[in-house]
């Protein structure tokens, strides 16, 4: 069974940064791409990020480029992760780990299995 | 930039039929996904390639796409259909649709 278990989400004030982790089983980590996906309170959703199996290739949302990093640990964690910088008030969401169903970055495959979500508010 | 458009709301009596839209410059060129998404749940895939079920999605999903449009269709919808529905597609990066909630009267 494909799980997928966000964590690191929390209460953070404007400027600060959070690091969100998703833990995947049930599934070859090392054989799919990966994306984050946020939900903004009462709104819809936001793709935020992807990387392809090997890392090799990246994307971002304009809303986060230049503040979020995203990457992934294959050889020993099966984990994704995403490095929140500059964090802003209109950052706050529940954050979504979603599984790709292809290796590939950008192919169009679905996002064909979602974890439950980490919660990220950004507060003074 | 590239953007999927919704109708926000969209009423079912149980058992008949549901048509959700998404709208796009050339959609049809692309391909579509369709995600459900409970109060509290996490969204799930119920079409993809325009058209293909995931395992255990029921038949009464189905779905197509073409010119700028692509849709979403419910037959015999159930009442356990009530949630919000997103497409989404890519165009350089993932997008997702303004969303649309079912609701069975």
């Amino acid at each position: 069974e494909v799980q997928l278990v966000e964590s690191g989400g929390g209460l953070v004030q404007p400027g600060r940064s959070l690091r969100l982790s998703c833990a995947a089983s049930g599934f070859t980590f090392d054989d799919y791409a990966m994306h984050w996906v946020r939900q903004a309170p009462g709104k819809g959703l936001e793709w935020v990020s992807g990387i392809s199996r090997d890392s090799s290739t990246i994307g971002y949302a304009d809303s986060v480029k230049g503040r979020f990093t995203i990457s992934r640990d294959n050889a020993n964690k099966n984990s994704l992760y995403l490095q929140m910088n500059s964090l802003r008030i209109e950052d706050t969401a529940l954050y979504f780990c979603a599984k790709d169903g292809s290796p590939w970055y950008g192919s169009g495959s679905p996002f064909d299995y979602w974890g439950q979500g980490t919660l990220v508010t950004v507060s003074s | 930039s590239y953007e999927l458009t919704q109708p926000p709301s969209v009423s079912v009596s149980p058992g008949q039929t549901a048509a959700i839209t998404c709208s796009g410059d050339k959609l049809g060129d692309k391909h579509a996904s369709w995600y459900q998404q409970k109060p509290g749940q996490s969204p799930v895939l119920v079409i993809y390639e325009d058209k293909k079920r995931p395992s255990g999605i029921p038949e009464r999903f189905s779905g197509s796409n073409s010119g700028n449009t692509a849709t979403l269709t419910i037959s015999g919808t159930q009442a356990m259909d009530e949630a919000d529905y997103f497409c989404q597609a890519w165009d350089r990066i993932a997008l997702f649709g303004t969303g649309t909630k079912v609701t069975v009267l």
